[in-house]
Parts: C-alpha cells; sequence; structure tokens
C-alpha cells in the first residue's frame, strides 16, 4: 500500500526566504506527482504535475522535482510571500491503469509571515 | 474549479439520519472521485466513479454508498450517519491539461458535521 508522508506538518518563514517542502513515498511505482495548494475552507489548487519520466517541473516561483527511485519529491518556493500562506499536499498517482486514484500526504501548512 | 459544484456546502444532521451529498461537472468528465479530508489524515478515496453506473470503492469506503446515473453528477450517500463521518467532503474529477495528461481538479467542498 503507497503511503506519502509531508514533513513537517507547519513551517513558517519571514517574507523573502526561499524554502523548501518535502513529500516521500514508498512505493516507487508511480505514474506521476501532483503538488496542490489549499486556502483555509477551500478546495485543492493544482500547482504542479510531474510525470514519472520527469525530473522537475517550474511554474513562477515554484519549482518541484521528483527522484522517482529515492521515492521524494521537493517543492521549492522561491522569495516567499504572505500570500503564499496556505497548506501545501503531495499525492502520487500509481500506475496507469489504476482509475488515476491519488494517494495524499497529509500536507505541510506554511506561513510566511511579513 | 474545472466547473465543479457540490451541494449543499454546509450540513448539520443527526446520529442515524440519511445524508446525500452531490457533485456536478460541467465537462462531461469520465472520472469522478469522493474524498474526505480528516485533521493528520490528509485527503483520502471514499468511492470513486469511471462513467454512467461505474462506481467502485476507495480506501475508507465503509458507510458510505455513490450513485452515477448521469455522467454530470455523482451522489455520495450516508445510510445512517456516524459522527466519525464528520469531515469535509471534496469530489474532484480527472480531466486532461493542455500536454495532454490527467490531472485531479476539485470542487470546493462540503463541511458535514454529524451530531
Amino acid at each position: 500500500k503507497q503511503e506519502v508522508t509531508q514533513i513537517p506538518a507547519a513551517l513558517s518563514v519571514p517574507e523573502g526566504e526561499n524554502l523548501v517542502l518535502n513529500c516521500s513515498f514508498t512505493d516507487s511505482a508511480i505514474y506521476n506527482l501532483q503538488w496542490f495548494r489549499q486556502d483555509p475552507g477551500k478546495g485543492l489548487t493544482s500547482l504542479l504535475l510531474i510525470q514519472s519520466s520527469q525530473r522537475e517541473q517550474t511554474s513562477g516561483r515554484l519549482n518541484a522535482s521528483l527522484d522517482k527511485s529515492s521515492g521524494r519529491s521537493t517543492l521549492y518556493i522561491a522569495a516567499s510571500q504572505p500570500g503564499d500562506s496556505a497548506t501545501y499536499l503531495c499525492a502520487v498517482r500509481r500506475s496507469s491503469g489504476s482509475a488515476r486514484q491519488l494517494t495524499f500526504g497529509s500536507g505541510t501548512q506554511l506561513t510566511v509571515l511579513p | 474549479d474545472a466547473g465543479i459544484t457540490q451541494s449543499p456546502r454546509h450540513k448539520v444532521t443527526e446520529t442515524g439520519t440519511p445524508v446525500t451529498l452531490r457533485c456536478h461537472q460541467t465537462e462531461n468528465h469520465r472520472y469522478m472521485y469522493w474524498y474526505r479530508q480528516d485533521p493528520g489524515h490528509g485527503l483520502r478515496l471514499i468511492h470513486y466513479s469511471y462513467g454512467v453506473k461505474d462506481t467502485d470503492k476507495g480506501e475508507v469506503s465503509d458507510g458510505y454508498s455513490v450513485s452515477r446515473s448521469k455522467t454530470e453528477d455523482f451522489l455520495l450517500t450516508l445510510e445512517s450517519a456516524t459522527s466519525s463521518q464528520t469531515s469535509v467532503y471534496f469530489c474532484a474529477i480527472s480531466a486532461p491539461t493542455s500536454g495532454g495528461k490527467y490531472e485531479q481538479y476539485f470542487g470546493p467542498g462540503t463541511r458535514l458535521t454529524v451530531t
């Protein structure tokens, strides 16, 4: 059974700092990995999707990397801003024949202090 | 939000009563999912559907049933609600990206409280 872990559960940083969020998974046979953002009381917004054949994806100040063999992904946020404060979740999709099911980590709650 | 709506958005109900949550999508995507989100557990898959009348169980399906009689609607039913089913429920669809891959997109959620 796939297990996804995100450490730390909470992180507080001053504005302007570069930071890294971590995601690890136990089964390296994944199809892709997705990073989401969730604001309080809201749904999930997809940030980045990395296919298993890719090493990284970038969108603006966000960069996600994937090391499938070691079961790890990181989300790098450059020059953090108070508006980046949210919970960040990673999710892995198993093999392509699994109805595209996702297994989620429990998230990292990020607070960027002004 | 990929055209996904959930209703109701908030509900308080008593233990033992039946509850149905509705997920509606406007873009005719084949795959739909129901998740619950609880503190410390992330999102856990309850049931999913891969077409009209085609559904299957997820990780935490006990106490829940689903139905999909139309492509656009996916219903989640708690036959007899219990306090352990107090949670936030999210519906999701799997939709293609501009690169031809598939991502999941989520609805706004339903906060259910069972007293």
